[in-house]
C-alpha cells in the first residue's frame, strides 16, 4: 500500500520568496510521484511527475521537485513565488508500472503575500 | 480538445435520495476513474472503469456504483445519500496503453454535490 504525508496544511510566503512544499511518501514498491495544483472551484492540474530516471524533475510554471529515495521525499520548490501561485497543492503516489489508483496527500494551501 | 468534462457542475440533493454524475473523458482516453474530495481533504479513489467494467475499487460502500458506456463516458451513481456524501466528485481519464498510459491522469472540473 502507498501513502502520502504533506507537512503543513497552510504555507504562506512573500511574493518573490522561495516556495517549499513538503511531501513524504510510503510505498512498498518503487513509486511514481506527482504534484497537482488546484485553483478554487476547479479540478486538478498536473504540475510535474517522477517515474524513472532523473531524480530532479521540472514542471510547469517554474516548479520543480526532487525524488530522494533515502529520505522518501518528493518536495516541491519554486525559486520565486508569484501571486498567481496561490492555490492548493496535492502530492500523490501510485505504484510504478501500474498507475491505476492515485493516493493523495491532504493538501497544502499556499498563500502568497504581496 | 475539450479535455475531461463533467456534469452537472453543482447539485443539491436531500438525504436518502439518489444521484447520478456524468463524465466524458479526454479524447483518446478509454480509462475513467472517480474520486471524492471532501472539504479540506485530498481526493480519495472511488473506482476505475475500463472496457465497461469496474477494474479497481477503493474503500467505498456499495451505495457507490458506476457505469462505463461504449464511447468511454462514465456515470457515478450514489444511492441513499448521506450528509457525509457532500463533496467535490472528480473524474479523471487516461489511456490504457500508449504514451501516458501509466502516468498522467487528466482531471475534470468536478461536480460539487451538497446533501441537505
Amino acid at each position: 500500500a502507498q501513502s502520502v504525508t504533506q507537512l503543513g496544511s497552510h504555507v504562506s510566503v512573500s511574493e518573490g520568496a522561495l516556495v517549499l512544499l513538503r511531501c513524504n511518501y510510503s510505498s512498498s514498491v518503487p513509486p511514481y510521484l506527482f504534484w497537482y495544483v488546484q485553483y478554487p472551484n476547479q479540478g486538478l492540474q498536473l504540475l510535474l511527475k517522477y517515474t524513472t530516471g532523473a531524480t530532479l524533475v521540472k514542471g510547469i510554471n517554474g516548479f520543480e521537485a526532487e525524488f530522494k529515495k533515502s529520505e522518501t521525499s518528493f518536495h516541491l520548490t519554486k525559486p520565486s513565488a508569484h501571486m498567481s501561485d496561490a492555490a492548493e497543492y496535492f502530492c500523490a503516489v501510485t505504484r510504478s508500472g501500474s498507475a491505476r489508483q492515485l493516493t493523495f496527500g491532504s493538501g497544502t494551501q499556499l498563500t502568497v503575500l504581496p | 480538445d475539450a479535455g475531461v468534462t463533467q456534469s452537472p457542475t453543482h447539485l443539491i440533493k436531500t438525504r436518502g435520495q439518489q444521484v447520478t454524475l456524468r463524465c466524458s473523458p479526454k479524447s483518446g482516453h478509454d480509462t475513467v476513474s472517480w474520486y471524492q474530495q471532501a472539504l479540506g481533504q485530498g481526493p480519495q479513489f472511488i473506482f476505475q472503469y475500463y472496457e465497461e467494467e469496474e477494474r479497481q475499487r477503493g474503500n467505498f460502500p456499495d451505495r457507490f456504483s458506476g457505469h462505463q458506456f461504449p464511447n468511454y463516458s462514465s456515470e457515478l451513481n450514489v444511492n441513499a445519500l448521506l450528509l457525509g456524501d457532500s463533496a467535490l466528485y472528480l473524474c479523471a481519464s487516461r489511456p490504457d496503453r500508449g504514451p501516458g498510459w501509466n502516468t498522467e491522469a487528466f482531471f475534470g472540473q468536478g461536480t460539487r454535490l451538497t446533501v441537505v
